[in-house]
C-alpha cells in the first residue's frame, strides 16, 4: 500500500490567495483528519472525517479555512483567503473502521509557506 | 482538557545506551496511547500502539509501558543506534486525540 498520500509537498504563496491541499487515505481506512503542525503550538487537530462526513470541525481556526470529502478516496483543505500565520505543516491521517484514532497513518505532510 | 507532557524536551546519547522516554497525561479515562516517531520534513510514523486494557507492548527493540491509574507511559529504546536520532511523539486517545510536544533525541556514533 503506498499510505496515506498528501500533496503537494511544498507550497509557496502570497498572502490573499487561495490554498488547496490534497489528501488521499489508505484505501479501506473510514476514518480521515486533518491536522497542522507549528513549532509554537505542536500538532492540533483541525477537522476529522468518518465515512466522508466531518464530525469535528472545532479545531478549524477560522471561517478562511475547509474541508471536504467528496468521497472515500480523497478530501481537500482550502484556505481562503491565506495569511502569513497560516504558514506551516500540515498533515492527513487516516486510520481503520473501529474507532477514533485506531492506529493512525500519517502522510508526508505539505509544508505551506504564506509570504 | 486533556494535557499531555514529554519530558525531556530533548535528549543526547552515545550510541549504545539505552534511551527512557516519558510521557504523562492528566485523564487516566483514555481509550489507547500511541508512539510516533518524526523525521526532520517528514510525516509520522506509527511505532507502538497501546490499548487501555494493556500494560505493555513490545517491537524489536523499542519497548512501551502504560500506567493508567498514574497517568503515565514510558517508551524504551534498547542500544540505540544512530538512525533512531528523531523525534518521539506520545499521542493520547480519549475519543479526542492530544499529541505530546515530543522528545528531540539525538543519537552521537
Amino acid at each position: 500500500d503506498a499510505g496515506v498520500i498528501q500533496s503537494p509537498r511544498h507550497e509557496v504563496t502570497e498572502m490573499g490567495q487561495e490554498v488547496t491541499l490534497r489528501c488521499k487515505p489508505i484505501s479501506g481506512h473510514d476514518y480521515l483528519f486533518w491536522y497542522r503542525q507549528t513549532m509554537m503550538r505542536g500538532l492540533e487537530l483541525l477537522i476529522y472525517f468518518n465515512n466522508n462526513v466531518p464530525i469535528d470541525d472545532s479545531g478549524m481556526p477560522e471561517d478562511r479555512f475547509s474541508a471536504k470529502m467528496p468521497n472515500a478516496s480523497f478530501s481537500t483543505l482550502k484556505i481562503q483567503p491565506s495569511e502569513p500565520r497560516d504558514s506551516a505543516v500540515y498533515f492527513c491521517a487516516s486510520s481503520l473502521p473501529g474507532a477514533v484514532g485506531e492506529k493512525l497513518f500519517f502522510g508526508s505532510g505539505t509544508q505551506l509557506s504564506v509570504l | 482538557k486533556q494535557e499531555v507532557t514529554q519530558i525531556p524536551a530533548a535528549l543526547s546519547v552515545p550510541e549504545g545506551e539505552n534511551l527512557v522516554l516519558n510521557c504523562s497525561f492528566t485523564d487516566s479515562a483514555i481509550y489507547n496511547l500511541q508512539w510516533f516517531r518524526q523525521d526532520p520534513g517528514k510525516g509520522l510514523t506509527s511505532l507502538l500502539l497501546i490499548q487501555s486494557s494493556q500494560r505493555e507492548q513490545t517491537s524489536g527493540r523499542l519497548n512501551a509501558s502504560l500506567d493508567k491509574s498514574s497517568g503515565r507511559s514510558t517508551l524504551y529504546i534498547a542500544a540505540s543506534q544512530p538512525g533512531d536520532s528523531a523525534t518521539y511523539l506520545c499521542v493520547v486517545n480519549d475519543y479526542k486525540l492530544s499529541f505530546g510536544a515530543g522528545t528531540t533525541v539525538t543519537v552521537r556514533a
